[in-house]
């Protein structure tokens, strides 16, 4: 059964720091993952999709990598900022014709000014 | 302006009540999904939708039910025999199961 994992549960740092957070799953047979923002008390919001073929994905200061074979994707922040301060969760699909996602528990990130 | 709507934002819930979740979305997906979510744990997959008038057990399904007669529509009912249904409850699309799944802005349901 597939399993994901992130680790730290929580991350503190000054602003302006760059910094990554890490995902991992236990089945490589995965045909995307996503990375997901949620502030408190809200929905979550889709950061970055990649695909199995890609290896990155960029969006302005985010870049989401994946490694398929050894099970790991991370998820780089660049020049955080305050506004950068949610949890992160990242989502692989169940797998077979189904599309609902299994979730990690997420990492908490805190950026100080 | 595309996305989901999720209502009412907070509902509360006395013992024995059953009571139900609406989700609505006007991204023209096939695809729809219910998620439950505690505190210190993932979100979890209650039902979900592929195509209308046909839905599925996703791994917490005791206790809720859902319809799907609209593309648009995906509501959730959670009932008496959910025994522990304080939680947030989110639901989401997508278009093909490749795709980015949306999430909606979520429902906290309190049973009190």
């Amino acid at each position: 059964k597939q399993e994901v994992t992130q680790i730290p549960a929580a991350l503190s740092v000054p602003e302006g720091e760059n910094l990554v957070l890490n995902c991992s799953f236990t089945d490589s047979a995965i045909y995307n993952l996503q990375w997901f923002r949620q502030d408190p008390g809200k929905g979550l919001t889709s950061l970055l999709l990649i695909q199995s073929s890609q290896r990155e994905q960029t969006s302005g200061r985010l870049n989401a990598s994946l490694d398929k074979s050894s099970g790991r994707s991370t998820l780089y922040i660049a020049a955080s900022q305050p506004g950068d301060s949610a949890t992160y969760l990242c989502a692989v699909p169940y797998g077979g014709s189904q599309g609902n996602l299994i979730f990690g528990k997420g990492t908490k990130l805190s950026v100080k000014p | 302006d595309g996305g989901i709507t999720q209502s009412p934002k907070y509902l509360f819930r006395k013992e024995g009540q059953n009571v139900t979740l609406s989700c609505e979305q006007n991204l023209n997906h096939d695809a729809m999904y219910w998620y439950r979510q505690d505190p210190g744990q993932g979100l979890r997959l209650i039902y979900y939708s592929q195509i209308v008038n046909d839905f599925q057990k996703g791994d917490i399904a005791e206790g809720y039910s859902v319809s799907r007669e609209k593309k648009e529509s995906f509501p959730l009912t959670v009932t008496s025999a959910q025994k522990n249904p304080t939680a947030f409850y989110l639901c989401a699309s997508n278009g093909h199961r490749t795709d980015t799944q949306y999430f909606g802005p979520g429902t906290r349901l309190t049973v009190l």
